[in-house]
């Protein structure tokens, strides 16, 4: 089956400007993850979304960082008044149930985001 | 807090042989730990997991083993093959943390030829 995909793959913006990130879970998967790969480090929590439950925001580095799950499906994750140090691979990533901490998170294949 | 760290940031091996790639962690809450294996340009894919009340878990060619006592983990990859060519990460959650997963900076394992 497929799984989570993530547009676009790559995406370069001028220091300043707003981005959006799209991610599309694996099909009848409740809950969505957002983490940041930045060059040469490990992966970032951002974000995490379980069915209709609020999301976990904690990993948000900062006010300019929002994102938002329409019809418990497909995520967009936004980024205001971008600044260089932003510039990271955002991945995204589902699990089926999102109720356990002991479950296994599927991950798509990245945004590759640079600032300039 | 806690912390996931990798010993050695990469590890030749040559074909055939075995490869262990190893972990740390720092809190004793942990227990569920995944490993996931990151080719180039792409997102990380699942290997492998255990949760804290096993010590060694097996699948096709790995073994993850789980030391709680030095809260050190591993993984082993049997007759390594080219294709085994990746940066690993080792990750972990713990009860009442929330599912997030905290991950280690990874380690290159390069396969020779």
């Amino acid at each position: 089956g497929a799984g989570v995909s993530q547009s676009p793959s790559n995406k370069v913006t001028e220091k300043g400007k707003d981005v959006e990130l799209r991610c599309d879970p694996i099909s009848g998967h409740t809950a969505l993850y957002w983490y940041r790969q930045s060059l040469g480090q490990g992966l970032e929590f951002l974000i995490y979304f379980q069915g209709n439950s609020a999301p976990d925001k904690s990993g948000l580095p900062s006010d300019r960082f929002s994102a938002e799950r329409t019809g418990g499906s497909v995520s967009t994750l936004t980024i205001q008044r971008t600044q260089q140090e932003d510039s990271a691979v955002y991945l995204c990533a589902s699990s089926p149930r999102g109720d356990s901490h002991a479950e296994t998170q599927y991950f798509g294949p990245g945004t590759r985001l640079l600032v300039l | 807090g806690e912390s996931v760290g990798l010993h050695l940031p990469t590890l030749s091996v040559q074909e055939g042989d075995n490869s262990i790639i190893n972990c740390a962690y720092s809190n004793s809450a942990s227990d569920y730990f995944i490993w996931y294996k990151q080719e180039s340009g792409k997102g990380p894919q699942f290997i492998i997991d255990i949760r804290s009340n096993m010590d060694k878990r097996q699948g096709q060619r790995v073994t993850v083993l789980l030391n709680k006592t030095v809260k050190h983990l591993s993984l082993q990859i049997a007759a390594t093959q080219p294709g085994d060519s990746a940066v690993y990460f080792c990750a972990e959650t713990l009860t009442g943390g929330g599912n997030k997963l905290t991950f280690g900076t990874g380690t290159q394992l390069k396969v020779e030829l």
